[in-house]
């Protein structure tokens, strides 16, 4: 159980594209999912926590405007990224909790976004 | 100041042998939950092991055991019978009370190369 299933696992797209990243629940209901960027050998940095049904909140530094995050559903939640550029390659990994703090966080299989 | 410190870059250990990844934490919190995650270079996170504030025991799960020392605020991940596919990268992380929507601090991760 607790399975997340994130798509598109690669992209590779020309500058100026915006990219639409999605994150799934599969077999529960994430009140609340989670997005990080991940640079080769280096830890996790979330970017945003995204709510069910209210506007997600950002971490400091990340630009909203670039990293739009919706979550229309218990199930769904979506990172795009608008007119993306070189400096946005990177890999996004999203995931969700289906409890308390003693649940584990359920990841996603990350999304590796070129840039060209 | 860190709230997850993890010292060791990289790690080196022979096949069959153990090893011990070495985390240690900052909270005020009473509550909280401590975990291990593994990350393959194919970039997937895998849960290992989780061991919360109140918890009386060390966890184990299968070749996972972690040794936790509250009072010293560590959290160390010892792996037995190391297996080549245990080359990965490994993440220790915190959750910080009760609520699912508590953020997971994450440690910079270790890289553990297991020889033949």
């Amino acid at each position: 159980g607790a399975v997340v299933s994130q798509h598109p696992s690669w992209v590779i797209c020309k500058s100026g594209t915006s990219v639409k990243i999605e994150c799934r629940s599969l077999d529960f209901q994430a009140t609340t999912m989670f997005w990080y960027r991940q640079f080769p050998k280096q830890s996790l940095m979330l970017m945003a926590t995204s709510n069910e049904g209210s506007k997600a909140t950002y971490e400091q530094g990340v630009e909203k405007d670039k990293f739009l995050i919706n979550h229309a559903s218990l199930t769904l939640s979506t990172l795009t990224v608008t007119s993306a550029h070189p400096e946005d390659s990177s890999f996004y990994i999203c995931s969700a909790s289906t409890g308390t703090s003693n649940q584990p966080q359920h990841f996603g299989d990350g999304t590796r976004l070129s840039i060209l | 100041a860190q709230k997850i410190t993890q010292t060791q870059p990289g790690m080196f250990v022979q096949e069959k042998e153990a090893v011990t990844l070495d985390c240690t934490y900052d909270t005020s919190d009473p509550s909280y939950g401590l975990f291990w995650y593994k990350q393959p270079s194919s970039g997937e996170m895998i849960f290992l092991i989780y061991q919360g504030s109140y918890d009386q025991q060390n966890a184990t799960e299968g070749r996972y055991s972690l040794n936790f020392q509250k009072a010293r605020k560590s959290a160390n991940l010892v792996i037995s019978a190391s297996q080549l596919g245990d080359s990965a990268m490994y993440f220790c992380a915190m959750r910080e009370g009760y609520t699912n929507a508590g953020k997971s601090t994450f440690g910079d991760g270790t890289t553990l190369t297991v020889k033949p």
